[in-house]
């Protein structure tokens, strides 16, 4: 079970977009429309942000945006706000050999 | 409303054991696959097991196959964590998430606990 390929960091002004990529293999990412990422401010848990590739949970504001292609996924916070300084997780299903789930790195995005 | 209260965290010997639960309410605990999400200080997030909404199915990450077990109490709504011979690499933030649908699991979790610290030292 290897890890996703994230960027350490990624930056922008307020209210521009960031894009945050993730990469991983045909036996995960590019193999299954599981991916899913994750917001996590210091000290606290981590909030699904999207899921099944492109989906918001409730509550989730629209800037938020995610896609997929190939063995790459993505994630675009468009209107970039303060609050959205965090560490950001992609995840995604592993496959049917063992039923597991595999993160990247984590990306720490700064609002400048 | 969801919540998720893990306990059963501390410092720990290598070699050692040690026992992590979840308290679950605001949900039917017994529709939902449960989760153990652990994260090393200062590091990533890492999945560690799964069980299934009925119980049945249980699924391990390769670093902790064959030590950790995972294991659910409907009549007390509590999802539970066996750890044993506990190594140093060990050491993280464990959480307790919810999946997100109800029936088989997701693999993607829209609730978690606030996590609770296993320090394997000696």
């Amino acid at each position: 079970q290897s890890a996703l390929t994230q960027p350490p960091s990624a930056s922008g002004s307020p209210g521009q977009s960031v894009t945050i990529s993730c990469t991983g293999t045909s036996s995960d990412v590019g193999g299954y429309n599981y991916v899913s990422w994750y917001q996590q401010h210091p000290g606290k848990a981590p909030k699904l942000m999207i899921y099944e590739v492109s989906k918001r949970p409730s509550g989730v504001p629209d800037r938020f945006s995610g896609s997929k292609s190939g063995n790459t996924a993505s994630l675009t916070v468009s209107g970039l706000q303060a609050e959205d300084e965090a560490d950001y997780y992609c995840s995604s299903y592993a496959g049917s050999t063992n039923f597991g789930v595999v993160f990247g790195g984590g990306t720490k995005l700064t609002v400048l | 409303q969801v919540q998720l209260v893990e306990s059963g965290g501390g410092v720990v010997q290598p070699g050692r054991s040690l026992r992590l639960s979840c308290a679950a309410s605001g949900f039917t605990f017994s529709s939902y696959a449960m989760h153990w999400v652990r994260q090393a200080p200062g590091k990533g997030l890492e999945w560690v097991a799964v069980i299934s909404y009925h119980g049945s199915n249980k699924y391990y990450a390769d670093s902790v196959r064959g030590r950790f077990t995972i294991s659910r109490d409907y009549s007390k709504n509590t999802l539970s964590l066996q750890m044993n011979s506990l190594t140093a690499e060990d050491t993280a933030v464990y959480y307790c998430a919810r999946d997100h649908v109800v029936g088989p699991a997701s693999y993607y979790f829209d609730y978690w606990g606030q996590g609770t610290l296993v320090a394997v030292s000696s």
